[in-house]
């Protein structure tokens, strides 16, 4: 059974650090795997999609990349603002039945 | 606007109620989904359907029901036999493919009186 994981549970930075945030899978048979924001109370919002045979991904302060083979992800975030204090979650696309798993998010807290 | 329309915003369930939660996209998705959230905790599938009148079951599936009669619309009935149902619902779309984003709607928040 997929499991997807996200370390750190939780982040709390100065305005201003680069940071990464880490997802790792354990069955690499995806087709994808997406990054989302969420903030509280709300729905998510695709950030980022990389595909199986690509390695990253940027949009804006955002990269993202992805090592299928050791079923690892990393998010990293530059220059951080107050304004991406959020919770960040990644989610697999997986071969056999297309299901899209999710794992249990970073809460990330940028320090004014 | 196209977009993913979740209602109610919140709603109440006596016990022994059925309840249901409606979803509706105007973005012409094949695909559906029906996730449940729990305070701090990730998002766990409960249904899913990629065509019209077809749809699976996620890993959470007991207690639920949904159908799928229309292409815009994927209504999630939460029954009586869903013994801790609060929690905050998200429905979600997209197209149909294999690199194909997920899109959201705001969520609904299922109390139980």
């Amino acid at each position: 059974k997929q499991e997807v994981t996200q370390i750190p549970a939780a982040l709390s930075v100065p305005e201003g650090e680069n940071l990464v945030l880490n997802c790792s899978f354990t069955d690499s048979a995806i087709y994808n795997l997406q990054w989302f924001r969420q903030d509280p109370g709300k729905g998510l919002t695709s950030l980022l999609l990389i595909q199986s045979s690509q390695r990253e991904q940027t949009s804006g302060r955002l990269n993202a990349s992805l090592d299928k083979s050791s079923g690892r992800s990393t998010l990293y975030i530059a220059a951080s603002q107050p304004g991406d204090s959020a919770t960040y979650l990644c989610a697999v696309n997986q071969y056999r039945d297309d299901k899209i798993i999710f794992g249990k998010g970073t809460r990330l807290h940028i320090l004014p | 606007d196209g977009g993913i329309t979740q209602s109610p915003k919140y709603l109440f369930r006596k016990e022994g109620q059925n309840v249901t939660l409606s979803c509706e996209q105007n973005l012409n998705h094949d695909a559906m989904y029906w996730y449940r959230q729990d305070p701090g905790q990730g998002l766990r599938l409960i249904y899913y359907s990629q065509i019209v009148n077809d749809f699976q079951k996620g890993d959470i599936a007991e207690g639920y029901s949904v159908s799928r009669e229309k292409k815009e619309s994927f209504p999630l009935t939460v029954t009586s036999a869903q013994k801790n149902p609060t929690a905050f619902y998200l429905c979600a779309s997209r197209v149909t493919g294999t690199n194909e984003k997920l899109f959201f709607g705001s969520g609904t928040q299922l109390s139980v009186l």
